[in-house]
């Protein structure tokens, strides 16, 4: 499988936990970006990698928002204390430098804080 | 900053019968124009791209889109849907300035009836 892979699929967690969840890439892509969606939106931008280095946070990223991809490899993001906001879609998708063929996405980690 | 808008929420059309789903885009200088395709609880898949050159451009499973730079719109088109057509479809123009990201339209909701 040379696709997106994102773990795990589905995250229940109560309010206040953490939860971490993974992206691997499609192992040519330099880029790697996290993209959030909730009901009735597009995706929404989250943050992006070029290797290992994170050049870009958006601001819908607070305090309690971290990602990391310590080899440019693989990536994790990390939610602490986890708010019924933060229920969404968590998309990763990976893409090669010139971008003339888009992003490939993951399936996605739907997270519900209950 | 750029945008994308998709001006109808839900598309409604018998099988057989041609599909489009609008598309217009706000972006200076030249875009590059995308649309993808979400099925129920997966990630986005890649439909077809438009970067320079003809302004009708082919793409996966039978859809086409046209690129028109007078009326700044990127419409994708099917001539005859298939109930398996029915999904959620998004726009995207790639940033001008942060030429990694992507900024998604809301989204139009493909519902093709037997």
């Amino acid at each position: 499988d040379t696709g997106v892979s994102q773990d795990p699929r589905h995250k229940i967690t109560k309010r206040g936990q953490n939860v971490t969840f993974r992206c691997d890439p499609i192992s040519e892509h330099n880029r790697l970006y996290w993209y959030r969606q909730t009901l009735g939106q597009g995706p929404e931008f989250l943050t992006y990698f070029q290797n290992e280095a994170q050049l870009e946070k958006s601001r819908l990223l607070s305090d309690r928002f971290s990602a990391e991809r310590p080899k440019g490899s693989f990536s994790t993001l990390e939610i602490q204390r986890t708010e019924q906001g933060d229920s969404a879609m968590y998309l990763c998708a990976s893409s090669d430098l010139s971008l003339n063929y888009g992003y490939t996405f993951g399936s996605g980690t739907r997270l519900t804080v209950v | 900053a750029q945008s994308v808008a998709q001006p109808e929420d839900q598309v409604n059309v018998a099988e057989g019968n041609p599909l489009t789903v609008k598309c217009t885009y706000s972006v200076s200088g030249n875009p590059y124009l995308f649309w993808y395709v979400q099925y129920p609880n997966r990630g986005l898949q890649f439909l077809l791209k438009y970067i320079t050159g003809d302004n009708l451009v082919k793409g996966s499973y039978g859809f086409e889109a046209e690129f028109n730079k007078s009326q700044t719109s990127f419409h994708l088109k099917k001539p005859s849907a298939l109930v398996s057509d029915s999904a959620l479809y998004f726009c995207a123009v790639r940033d001008i300035e942060y030429d990694y990201k992507l900024s998604f339209g809301a989204g139009t909701t493909v519902t093709v009836r037997a």
